[in-house]
């Protein structure tokens, strides 16, 4: 397996645009998490989804953020409109069951100016 | 929600040496605690994890210990190399029960190995 795939690995937007950011988790693993990672927050879990179900989206920080799971092989991370503050490095992470290791994408960097 | 604090932010040791990282949880129903390591511009990836029913774990120059009772656990690898520099993060998790799962990491320590 190609392990979790991201895309695009670099994005460069100006405010106010909107930002599709995209994930392809493992075969297989039934629950796929999005983080965001930043020096001065760490690594925050924004939302997380079983099965294709969105479970717990309490750290989505903005209704200008939303997630989709259309399918089990395929999600995407929609901000609009963005802005500067959301600068940061998202991560997309899969699992087989919820208590299990947490394989990580290779995370997009996104530059909000 | 639960807290991870993470000690220190950064470390050096010499080749060779040990390191040991720290992490307190606030969350007593916390039952699993993974350690990841992100090397640069890579995505985190698990290096050793324990769970509440052990007390230690050893995987070659890698092992993680748990205090469920001072709600602590800590990392430690031993005959340190320079591959081992990297950025490393402790995290806490739970099950809340319906599937529903959330690690919280630690702030992270950047470990830098001294050939």
């Amino acid at each position: 397996d190609a392990g979790v795939i991201q895309s695009p690995r670099h994005e460069v937007t100006e405010m106010g645009q909107e930002v599709t950011l995209r994930c392809k988790p493992i075969s297989g693993h039934d629950y796929l998490f999005w983080y965001r990672q930043t020096m001065m927050r760490g690594l925050e879990l924004l939302i997380y989804f079983n099965n294709n179900v969105p479970i717990d989206d309490s750290g989505m920080p903005e209704d200008r953020f939303s997630a989709k799971m259309p399918n089990a092989s395929f999600s995407t991370l929609k901000i609009q409109p963005s802005e500067p503050r959301d600068s940061a490095v998202y991560f997309c992470a899969s699992s087989l069951w919820g208590g299990d290791e947490q394989f990580f994408g290779p995370g997009t960097r996104l530059t909000v100016l | 929600g639960e807290n991870v604090e993470q000690h220190p932010s950064t470390l050096s040791v010499q080749e060779g040496d040990s390191a040991v990282i720290k992490c307190t949880y606030s969350d007593s129903a916390s039952n699993y605690f993974p350690w990841y390591k992100q090397e640069l511009g890579k995505g985190p990836q698990l290096i050793i994890d324990i769970r509440s029913n052990v007390g230690e774990k050893k995987d070659q120059r890698i092992a993680v210990t748990l205090n469920k009772t001072a709600k602590h656990f800590s990392l430690h690898i031993t005959e340190t190399q320079p591959e081992d520099s990297a950025v490393y993060f402790c995290a806490a998790s739970k099950n809340s029960g319906a599937g529903s799962y959330q690690l919280t990491f630690g702030k992270g320590t950047k470990l830098s190995v001294i050939p």
